[in-house]
């Protein structure tokens, strides 16, 4: 059974830096493209940025590019993302999530961790 | 990076069918065969309903079923019942290799 459990969030204040974990089992985690999504307090899911399975491709949704680092440990099945010069619209819960084999949909997903910024 | 177009809700009586519509440019949805839908309930984690544009992942009911034309992609519920009552999102991949969502569609089984 695909497993994603995300960890990390917590209460930062504006400016302020999260590290964030996505930690992968139940298949064969160096083979997919992986994502984070996101979704503010009342509003729609937001694609933040993805991987891909080797790490050598790497995209970021604008509103975070240049804020945020996206990496992954193949070794250890784990995919992370670095938020820095955090604002309060990056309030949200913020899922990891993989890409299906050979598509560009998101066939599995973790339960999310929230990331509240705020002073 | 704007958010691709989708109606803010939708209804529909349980047994009638229902399509929420995506729009975007050709830069996404009309120059890929990659779009998705998503169904997520409160308190779920979003769950992948249509792949590829029309595609179907295992154990997702028939009565959905997706479909493109131009830059404008549409999912439909057939034989409506209760528990499809949901917000639908609808993604695609773009032209600079980034992935992007709509603004998501409120479902009302009356």
């Amino acid at each position: 059974e695909v497993q994603l459990v995300e960890s990390g969030g917590g209460l930062v204040k504006p400016g302020g830096s999260l590290r964030l974990s996505c930690e992968a089992s139940g298949f064969t985690f160096n083979s997919y493209t992986m994502n984070w999504v996101r979704q503010a307090p009342g509003k729609g899911l937001e694609w933040v940025s993805s991987i891909s399975s080797s790490g050598d491709y790497i995209y970021y949704a604008d509103s975070v590019k240049g804020r945020f680092t996206i990496s992954r440990d193949n070794a250890h099945n784990s995919l992370f993302l670095q938020l820095n010069g955090l604002r309060a619209d990056d309030s949200a819960v913020y899922y990891c999530a993989r890409d299906a084999y050979g598509s560009y949909s998101f066939d599995s997903w973790g339960q999310g961790t929230l990331v509240t910024v705020s002073s | 990076q704007s958010a691709l177009t989708q109606p803010a809700s939708v209804s529909g009586s349980p047994g009638q069918s229902i399509t929420i519509s995506c729009t975007g440019t050709s830069s996404d949805v009309g120059g890929y065969n990659s779009v998705s839908w998503y169904q997520h309930r409160p308190g779920k984690v979003p769950k992948l309903m249509i792949y590829d544009v029309s595609g179907r992942p295992s154990g997702v009911s028939n009565r959905f079923s997706g479909s493109k034309s131009g830059n404008t992609a549409s999912l439909t519920i057939s034989g409506l019942q209760a528990e499809d009552e949901a917000t639908y999102y609808c993604s695609s991949y773009t032209s600079s290799s980034t992935r992007v969502f709509g603004g998501g569609t409120e479902l009302t089984v009356l």
